[in-house]
């Protein structure tokens, strides 16, 4: 059965570091998606992405986020000066007619 | 502002006992509402999607129904491995976001 992938599962960086997270969405879809979840709190919406360009994001999505689909399967979250407060399970997702279909997760913890 | 409740908070049930969770949303319109159920540590597994109301969908031992106002998620005789946290979600017919609920944390005891 085709999965959203991502990686890595797990990564720590240091307060002001750069990370990107990676997603490999199912491979006949066409809309994409981030989002992420503090523990213990609901899952929130940050970005969804077609046809190459952003076509939506939440108050979440400022400018220390983007964005990209580097190639025909990949598409990166990247967090330009991670903070504290970035600490969480960041989800990528998935759709080609309705349904959305999520990642397993990459829980990024910022010390 | 799309708002999604979700009760209860957590649900305790004995091996096949039935309950209903229910998920309460206020959209100015609604496109789809979606039930997801989650794992500790794991991504939303996609459960179903309901579009209008009247609208039924099951799946094994869960059956899910849509009102104008709210939707119930029905388990019918569940299993310790129905224990998981169950996310109500909706998308609004402008725009492209899924609102989640808060969640129903649901624990099965054989």
């Amino acid at each position: 059965e085709p999965e959203v992938t991502q990686t890595p599962s797990h990564q720590v960086t240091q307060m002001g570091q750069e990370v990107i997270l990676r997603c490999v969405p199912i491979s006949n879809h066409l809309y994409f998606y981030w989002y992420r979840q503090i523990l213990g709190q609901k899952v929130e919406f940050l970005v969804s992405f077609y046809n190459n360009e952003i076509s939506e994001k939440s108050e979440i999505f400022d400018d220390q986020f983007s964005v990209e689909r580097p190639d025909g399967s990949n598409f990166t979250l990247k967090i330009r000066s991670t903070k504290l407060e970035d600490s969480a399970m960041y989800f990528c997702a998935s759709t080609g007619s309705g349904e959305l279909f999520f990642g397993e997760g990459s829980r990024l913890t910022v010390l | 502002e799309d708002q999604v409740t979700q009760s209860p908070e957590a649900l305790r049930l004995q091996e096949g006992e039935s309950s209903s969770l229910n998920c309460s949303y206020t959209v100015s319109g609604l496109r789809g509402l979606f039930w997801y159920r989650q794992d500790p540590g794991k991504g939303p597994e996609f459960l179903f999607t309901l579009y209008s109301a009247g609208e039924e969908k099951e799946k094994e031992r869960l059956k899910a129904t849509l009102t104008k106002k709210e939707s119930f998620l029905h388990i019918t005789a569940p299993k310790p491995e129905d224990s998981a946290t169950y996310l109500c979600a909706v998308l609004e017919t402008s725009g492209s976001r899924l609102t989640f609920g808060e969640g129903t944390q649901l624990t099965v005891n054989p």
